[in-house]
C-alpha cells in the first residue's frame, strides 16, 4: 500500500493555460473522489468517480473542468482557459471496494494561475 | 444538506496542556464524522472516525472525540499537546448513502498553534 499519490506537486501557469492533474489511488480502490481547497477554507467536494464512471459533479465544476478514469484506475482533472480564481490545492482521495467508509487523500496539487 | 461548523479559526495552547477542538454538524441522520488533520502545504492524514457504535472513539496520536447525538457535535480531544500537533484540523462529515456516494463535508478547520 503505497497510498494515493498526485503529479504535479506544484503548477504555476499564466491565466488561459490549460492545465492537467494526475492522480493514481491506492490499487484496491475503486472509489474515487476529487476536491477542492482554497486559501484558509476546507476542501469541497468536485466530483466522484465509481470505478470509470463519473456518478457525481459539483455545481462547482464549471464547464472549464473535466475529470476522466478512463480505465478505472488513475484519474486526471483538467482545466481548461484557467483564471486566477482556479488557484487552490487539489485533493484527490480513494476508498475500497468494501468495508470502508474513510478517503485517503494524496498530498495534492496546488496550482497558481498568474 | 449537511453542514460543518468549526467556531474556533485559530488556538493556541502551551506545549503539555490539554486540547479541545469543537465541531457541530447538521446532517439529517446518523452521519459519519472524521477529523483530518492537515500540516503545511501537505494532504489530509486521517485522525479518527465515527460510524456507529461506542461514542467515544480513539485515534492515532493520542487524540480522541465523542460523538453527542443530542448536540450534533463530535468535539476532537488530546490531554496532553506536543509540539509536533501544530497543524491546521479539519472535522468533515459523510454522507452514508443514498444518491452522495460518501462525500465528505468539511469544515472550515482549526489551526492549532503550540508554544514551547
Amino acid at each position: 500500500d503505497t497510498g494515493v499519490s498526485q503529479d504535479p506537486r506544484h503548477k504555476i501557469t499564466k491565466r488561459g493555460q490549460n492545465v492537467t492533474f494526475r492522480c493514481d489511488p491506492i490499487s484496491e480502490h475503486n472509489r474515487l473522489y476529487w476536491y477542492r481547497q482554497t486559501l484558509g477554507q476546507g476542501p469541497e467536494f468536485l466530483t466522484y468517480f465509481q470505478n470509470e464512471a463519473q456518478l457525481e459533479k459539483s455545481r462547482l465544476l464549471s464547464d472549464r473542468f473535466s475529470a476522466e478514469r478512463p480505465k478505472g484506475s488513475f484519474s486526471t482533472l483538467e482545466i481548461q482557459r484557467t483564471e486566477q480564481g482556479d488557484s487552490a490545492m487539489y485533493l484527490c482521495a480513494s476508498r475500497p471496494t468494501r468495508g470502508g467508509e474513510t478517503q485517503y487523500f494524496g498530498p495534492g496539487t496546488r496550482l497558481l494561475v498568474l | 444538506a449537511q453542514s460543518v461548523t468549526q467556531p474556533d479559526i485559530h488556538i493556541t495552547v502551551s506545549e503539555g496542556a490539554s486540547l479541545e477542538l469543537r465541531c457541530n454538524y447538521s446532517y439529517g441522520a446518523t452521519p459519519y464524522l472524521f477529523w483530518y488533520v492537515q500540516s503545511p502545504g501537505q494532504g489530509l492524514q486521517l485522525l479518527l472516525k465515527y460510524f456507529s457504535g461506542d461514542t467515544l472513539v480513539q485515534g492515532i496520536k493520542g487524540f480522541e472525540a465523542e460523538f453527542k447525538r443530542s448536540q450534533s457535535s463530535f468535539n476532537l480531544r488530546k490531554p496532553s499537546v506536543h509540539w509536533s500537533d501544530a497543524a491546521e484540523y479539519f472535522c468533515a462529515v459523510g454522507d452514508a448513502g443514498g444518491t452522495s456516494y460518501g462525500k465528505l463535508t468539511f469544515g472550515q478547520g482549526t489551526i492549532l498553534t503550540v508554544h514551547p
